[in-house]
């Protein structure tokens, strides 16, 4: 079965600064790999999503992800943070591309003026 | 494409009071997911719809819950004798067969007093 886990429930950066969320995930078999986030008392908006094409993935908001397997990561990063990504992260993985989603614990991400 | 909707948005009920949801995924998708997240957690897969047909039910989905897709349109999830612990919000998602990107709705707000 697989699982995820985010290291770290909340993160606090200085606005400007490089964005750096973790995300290790356990899969018996290559990955489907994605970044949510969840703005308060709303529903979750895809990010960004890695399916065996490149290793690097760019998303929305200007976040990227890059998928390593010797290190089962796909950590999220933003070169510059701004005060609009404070938001929840989730990391999520499932095994096939239509299958259900397992989700971490989630990140809360605060931007320091 | 107007997204996927959730009625109600917020339900506010007695223990042992039946409740239910509705789901309106975007309109040519033909899976519809149902996962719960309670506070400070990610969610959890609950349920899922190819068409009316439901493919996979998660443990945590115990005997009073129960999900329809008649139609193979929208989507109910009722819950039977609420209990406190079934205080969460309650997301649905949808996406094409085969294709990894699911779209989630802005969530059921479940308070059980």
């Amino acid at each position: 079965a697989q699982s995820v886990t985010q290291l770290g429930s909340h993160v606090s950066v200085s606005e400007g600064a490089l964005v750096l969320l973790r995300c290790n995930y356990s899969s018996s078999v290559p990955p489907y790999l994605f970044w949510y986030v969840q703005y308060p008392n709303q529903g979750l908006q895809l990010l960004l999503k890695y399916t065996s094409a490149a290793t690097l993935v760019k998303g929305i908001n200007g976040f990227e992800a890059e998928f390593k397997k010797s290190e089962t990561s796909f950590h999220l990063t933003k070169p510059s943070a701004h005060m609009s990504d404070a938001a929840e992260y989730f990391c999520a993985v499932s095994d096939l591309p239509d299958e259900k989603l397992t989700f971490g614990t989630g990140t809360r991400l605060t931007i320091i003026p | 494409d107007t997204g996927v909707s959730q009625n109600p948005r917020h339900k506010i009920t007695k223990r042992g009071q039946n409740v239910t949801f509705r789901c309106d995924p975007i309109s040519e998708h033909n899976r519809l997911y149902w996962y719960r997240q309670t506070l400070g957690q990610g969610p959890e897969f609950l349920t899922y719809f190819q068409n009316e047909a439901q493919l996979e039910k998660s443990r945590l989905l115990s005997d009073r819950f129960s999900a329809e897709r008649p139609k193979g349109s929208f989507s109910t999830l009722e819950i039977q004798r609420t209990e406190q612990g079934d205080s969460a919000m309650y997301l649905c998602a949808s996406s094409l067969a085969a294709v990894e990107t699911q779209y989630f709705g802005p969530g059921t707000r479940l308070l059980v007093l």
